[in-house]
């Protein structure tokens, strides 16, 4: 079955120190992979995508991810977080003749001054 | 900004009402998608659609029901809302896979059933 899998409920980061996201996904096909970010009373925004290619792949608002075949990973990375990044990020990923994404459970951010 | 427009963004009615939660978008997508999402909590989908006069039931099984005779809207209707209907409901629609397949959300409707 495929599935996108975020491992991590929870992620704190103290302000100014590199973030991490972890997603891994299992998906039949080369797949389509996504990032979204949640605030509060929010719907979710698109952050950055994986189709082919490069498999460092840059975003918005500073956030990247690093797209690994090998470990079936596309974790969401940014080098120096800050408190306004706190928030709901989701990973999304579908492949071959699937029509609709699967979201990850999400995974909440919480950046520490 | 979002090309995707949800009405009302909250919503308090009683027990036993009729509702219905409108999405637009404006982007011409053929795909169209609800979900419902308690706060803080992973995205259920409950129905979507691929285009005029398709309409599909989502992995939740959810009372609501949804109508899509125009490309652009796509609303979702509870004949008669109870308190375990309370949460949070986002409409999204997407590209075509061939195009990208991305999704753009709107900005959820909060239904609370009192």
């Amino acid at each position: 079955a495929q599935s996108v899998a975020q491992p991590e409920d929870q992620v704190n980061v103290a302000e100014g120190n590199p973030l991490t996201v972890k997603c891994t996904y299992s998906v039949s096909g080369n797949p389509y992979l996504f990032w979204y970010v949640q605030y509060p009373n929010r719907g979710l925004q698109f952050l950055l995508k994986y189709i082919t290619g490069d498999n460092l792949v840059k975003g918005s608002y500073g956030f990247e991810a690093e797209f690994n075949k090998s470990q079936t990973s596309f974790h969401l990375k940014k080098p120096s977080a800050l408190v306004s990044d706190s928030a709901l990020y989701f990973c999304a990923g579908f492949s071959g003749g699937y029509n609709k994404l699967i979201f990850g459970a999400g995974t909440r951010l919480a950046v520490h001054p | 900004e979002a090309d995707i427009y949800q009405t009302p963004r909250y919503l308090v009615i009683g027990t036993g009402k009729k509702i219905t939660l409108e999405c637009s978008q404006t982007m011409g997508h053929d795909k169209m998608y609800w979900y419902q999402q308690d706060p803080g909590m992973e995205l259920h989908l409950i129905h979507y659609s691929y285009g005029v006069n398709s309409t599909e039931k989502g992995d939740l099984s959810s009372e609501s029901t949804v109508s899509r005779i125009r490309t652009e809207h796509f609303p979702l209707t509870l004949e008669s809302a109870r308190p375990s209907h309370t949460s949070q409901y986002l409409c999204a629609s997407s590209e075509y896979k061939g195009q990208g397949g991305g999704y753009t959300f709107g900005s959820g409707t909060r239904l609370t059933v009192v």
